[in-house]
């Protein structure tokens, strides 16, 4: 049982956009930064989105994420086929003695 | 640029301890405000934070393993170390070593992962 729920699972057709939601509580999402990362098959984990909203270097723009209270989104536009893959959420819970809280993870299929 | 190699045994026997040490290149690990970290995945399932050693030496550990996990670091070797005692057949899984700057959860930068495998 992971602390943020998301969708185990997602999917869309290429050029659509789709959405993949996180939810938390208050001592995670609702007071501090949400992080997502990609996860290609058979691949380690890649940040995509950082401090709700930002994108690192080399992440396109059709990747978006926002936060709203204790739930997060992330938003992929013009859906391609190579981003198929898991997607996960995750944030500083400052529960007990702090730690690292991650979503159980969203399979996109690409139809 | 900074690469991470995971690096130790493939297989580990129930009630043993798991030992692995991530290599850091192209940066030093006692250099910058980063979050040297493990976080693993059981096969098929989702990713699970096991904890951190700081630059400056403390750690923080995620509480369901906390008794039994211990991170250090070997600066003259460059390198950062897991420990987890006791393992059971649920501790399978791939181990990612791995670097955050800033705050823990913004985790820039993953060794490739290990497959480490409990079984008699």
């Amino acid at each position: 049982q992971s602390v943020l729920t998301q969708p185990p699972s997602a999917s869309g057709t290429p050029g659509q956009r789709v959405t993949i939601s996180c939810s938390g509580s208050s001592s995670n999402i609702g007071s501090n930064y949400v992080y997502w990362y990609q996860q290609l098959p058979g691949t380690a984990p890649k940040l995509l989105i950082y401090r709700n909203n930002q994108r690192p270097s080399g992440v396109p723009d059709r990747f978006s994420g926002s936060k709203s209270g204790t739930s997060a989104s992330l938003a992929i536009s013009g859906l391609r086929s190579e981003d198929e893959a898991d997607y996960y959420c995750a944030a500083w819970d400052d529960s007990l003695s702090g730690d690292v809280v991650f979503g159980g993870g969203t399979k996109l299929t690409v139809l | 640029q900074v690469q991470l190699q995971e690096s130790g045994p493939g297989l580990v026997k129930p009630s043993e301890t798991l030992s692995l040490t991530c290599t850091v290149s192209g940066g030093s690990v006692s250099s910058g405000s980063y979050y040297w970290s493990w976080i693993r995945q059981p096969p098929g399932k989702g990713l699970e934070w096991i904890g951190y050693i700081y630059y400056s030496g403390s750690t923080n550990y995620n509480p369901s393993l906390k008794s039994r996990v211990t991170i250090s670091v070997d600066t003259s070797k460059n390198q950062f170390s897991l420990k987890l005692s006791s393992v059971t057949a649920a501790d399978t899984a791939v181990y990612y070593c791995a670097s955050a700057g800033v705050v823990p959860a913004a985790i820039s930068l993953w060794g490739q992962g290990t497959l480490v495998t409990v079984s008699s």
